[in-house]
């Protein structure tokens, strides 16, 4: 079946120690995306590569970086974890702009 | 700014009841999302409409675009339904195309 795909499912760092979360989809879509979601919190998009195009939300912080070196794969990296930054980290796919978006089963940050 | 309001926030319902979810959104959109979250989980995919009456097993999804309104319906609810439900919508206008508005959830408990 085509899919998202997270890795890893869980994630713990120390504080200051930089993370690399992973994202890759079988769907061949051309727009993918990375939410962040606090508990009990709609998803906030950080940033989205629309083919090689990167998007960068104005309100998404400096620590937060990704690349997109194919199609299929997608990362971010947080640079200097904070305790602020341990939530969920969504990541989603789309068919062009406006379209139905598809979402990986996430990775969960803890930050010690 | 523009916003996407849920009603309820919280519903409790006996299974087999009937149960509709409303998301009102406040200016003109292209489409409109019905994701499902169980907790700790990632998010799926229920509908993505902008118009008229989308059915996917139990599941009705309806959208009024004059009256800026969806409605979510579950036929026949059962506790695995249990999960957050959340509306979101691409706003027309927005720069990129790609950036969802999301409601804050409704959360649905369905009791044996």
């Amino acid at each position: 079946d085509a899919m998202v795909i997270q890795n890893p499912r869980y994630q713990v760092t120390q504080f200051g120690k930089p993370v690399t979360l992973s994202c890759s989809q079988t769907l061949n879509h051309n727009v993918m995306y990375w939410y962040q979601q606090k508990s009990s919190q709609a998803p906030k998009l950080l940033f989205h590569y629309y083919d090689k195009d990167f998007n960068n939300e104005a309100d998404t912080p400096d620590n937060f970086q990704s690349r997109r070196p194919n199609t299929s794969f997608c990362f971010l990296d947080i640079r200097s974890p904070g305790l602020g930054d341990a939530a969920m980290y969504l990541c989603a796919t789309s068919r062009g702009a406006g379209n139905e978006q598809f979402f990986g089963p996430g990775t969960r940050l803890t930050v010690l | 700014k523009n916003e996407v309001e849920q009603s309820p926030q919280n519903l409790t319902a006996q299974e087999g009841e009937f149960i509709t979810i409303n998301c009102s959104y406040s200016v003109g959109i292209s489409a409109l999302h019905w994701l499902q979250q169980h907790p700790g989980g990632g998010i799926v995919s229920l509908f993505m409409l902008s118009s008229g009456k989308k059915k996917h097993g139990r599941l009705i999804a309806t959208i009024n675009i004059q009256e800026k309104h969806s409605s979510l319906h579950i036929t026949a609810s059962h506790p695995r339904d249990s999960a957050v439900y959340i509306c979101a919508v691409y706003y027309l206008g927005e720069t990129s195309g790609s950036r969802l508005t999301f409601g804050e959830g409704t959360q649905l408990t369905v009791n044996p």
